[in-house]
């Protein structure tokens, strides 16, 4: 298995632009998560989904993030506007028992400019 | 609710040197508790876990027992490398609930 994938591994944009970040998790894991880690606040859970099911989007900081997940196979993370205070680092990762053993992609480095 | 509280870093140590990362948490019941290794340029990987009071994690020459009386799960290694260079996450895992990740110990291990 190629583990979890994500793209773009690095992207840099202007402020006010739109970005999407997009994961396909390991085949057969039913629980996708999003994580942000910045050296202030070290690693939040933005948004998590149970077989494609949003379940807990408590983490996401404000109404210009919004993530969707329309199959097992794919989710994305989207960004708009996008400010320089979302620069970040974004994971994504997954797992086949609910919350427990996560297994994480490499990660989209985002500046923001 | 659910926290941990993990050793500051950075720590920085000699090749060969004993190294211990303190983790301790608060949660309800008896969680899961894991350790995961972010190596530069990564993402987290899993390091090792223990279920149960009592159980010992271990991995790549790391240990943690779950020690439910005092609420730790201290990793350890008896001798570390350069290669172990990276930040360690302490995570509890309640039941019914999901990970908790402390804040990070970044490692740095000179030759």
């Amino acid at each position: 298995d190629a583990g979890v994938i994500q793209s773009p591994r690095h992207e840099v944009t202007e402020m006010g632009q739109e970005v999407t970040l997009r994961c396909k998790p390991i085949s057969g894991h039913n629980s996708l998560f999003w994580y942000r880690q910045t050296m202030m606040r070290g690693l939040e859970l933005l948004i998590y989904f149970n077989n494609n099911v949003p379940i807990d989007d408590s983490g996401m900081p404000e109404d210009r993030f919004s993530a969707k997940m329309p199959n097992a196979s794919f989710s994305t993370l989207k960004i708009q506007p996008s400010e320089p205070r979302d620069s970040a680092v974004y994971f994504c990762a997954s797992s086949d028992r609910g919350a427990n053993v996560l297994t994480f992609g490499a990660g989209s480095r985002l500046t923001v400019l | 609710g659910d926290s941990v509280t993990q050793m500051e870093g950075p720590v920085t140590l000699s090749e060969e040197a004993f190294l211990t990362i303190n983790c301790t948490y608060t949660a309800t019941g008896y969680p899961s508790l894991f350790w995961y290794v972010q190596y530069p340029g990564e993402g987290l990987q899993l390091l090792l876990k223990a279920t149960k009071a009592d159980d010992k994690g271990s991995n790549k020459g790391f240990e943690a027992t779950y020690r439910k009386e005092t609420t730790s799960f201290h990793l350890e290694k008896g001798s570390v490398q350069v290669s172990d260079s990276a930040v360690y996450f302490c995570a509890p895992l309640p039941r019914g609930s999901r990970l908790t990740f402390g804040e990070g110990t970044q490692l740095t291990v000179n030759p």
